[in-house]
């Protein structure tokens, strides 16, 4: 079976800093899809990223961008110029190819001050 | 956009009683899925349906059943409430397979047994 783990529960950080969330995964699966969600203080969910695990290139969306190192099982999200926008839970989640099933982690909570 | 709608926010329910928490999906998605969210272990999988009248187990299924008779509603039932079934619970809905089909969710309801 697969894990995800967010080992920050929390982080914090001021307006315009860089921030660098962390994330790991164990499986044995060589194909595999890797995102990181967002749940804002209003709670929907919304996709930040995504990333193939047989892309070695790591996936950049605007401010957000990924550091993928599959030999380590890493995932972790870098947040540029962060806004006060970015506030939110974050969390890590894994996906088998071919599967529906979505693997979480335990979420991070972060908080940009002004 | 694709809205997922949950009926409740919030619903305060007793220990025993049937609770019906019903989720509606406006996009035609085959792929469904019912989550709970607790503090400090992420997001886990109670239920998914990948059709009418088709659903499988997620990791959590137990104390728990899903009903989906049409394709644009998932309803998940909690036959005789606990108190450890005090949680937040997301819908999801998703279309077809692959990594280009992100998972869409509802705003949550928090349900509380007493």
């Amino acid at each position: 079976a697969q894990t995800v783990t967010q080992s920050q529960p929390e982080m914090s950080v001021q307006e315009a800093e860089t921030v660098t969330l962390s994330c790991t995964y164990d499986t044995s699966e060589n194909n595999y899809y890797l995102f990181w969600y967002k749940q804002p203080p209003s709670r929907q969910m919304i996709l930040v990223i995504r990333q193939e695990a047989y892309k070695q290139q790591n996936a950049t969306e605007n401010r957000f961008s990924v550091n993928f190192q599959k030999a380590a099982k890493s995932f972790s999200l870098k947040i540029s110029d962060s806004q006060l926008g970015d506030t939110a839970m974050y969390f890590c989640a894994f996906m088998k190819h071919g599967a529906q099933k979505l693997v979480f982690g335990q979420g991070t909570r972060l908080t940009i001050n002004p | 956009d694709v809205k997922v709608t949950q009926s409740s926010r919030y619903l305060v329910k007793r220990t025993g009683e049937k609770v019906f928490l019903e989720c509606v999906q406006d996009m035609d998605h085959e792929n469904m899925f019912w989550y709970r969210q607790d503090p400090g272990l992420g997001l886990r999988l109670i239920y998914f349906s990948y059709d009418v009248k088709m659903k499988e187990k997620g990791d959590i299924p137990e104390g728990y059943s899903v009903s989906r008779e049409k394709k644009e509603r998932f309803s998940l039932i909690l036959e005789s409430a606990s108190t450890n079934q005090t949680s937040m619970y997301l819908c999801a809905s998703r279309l077809g397979q692959g990594y280009n089909q992100p998972q869409h969710f509802g705003d949550g309801t928090r349900l509380s047994i007493l």
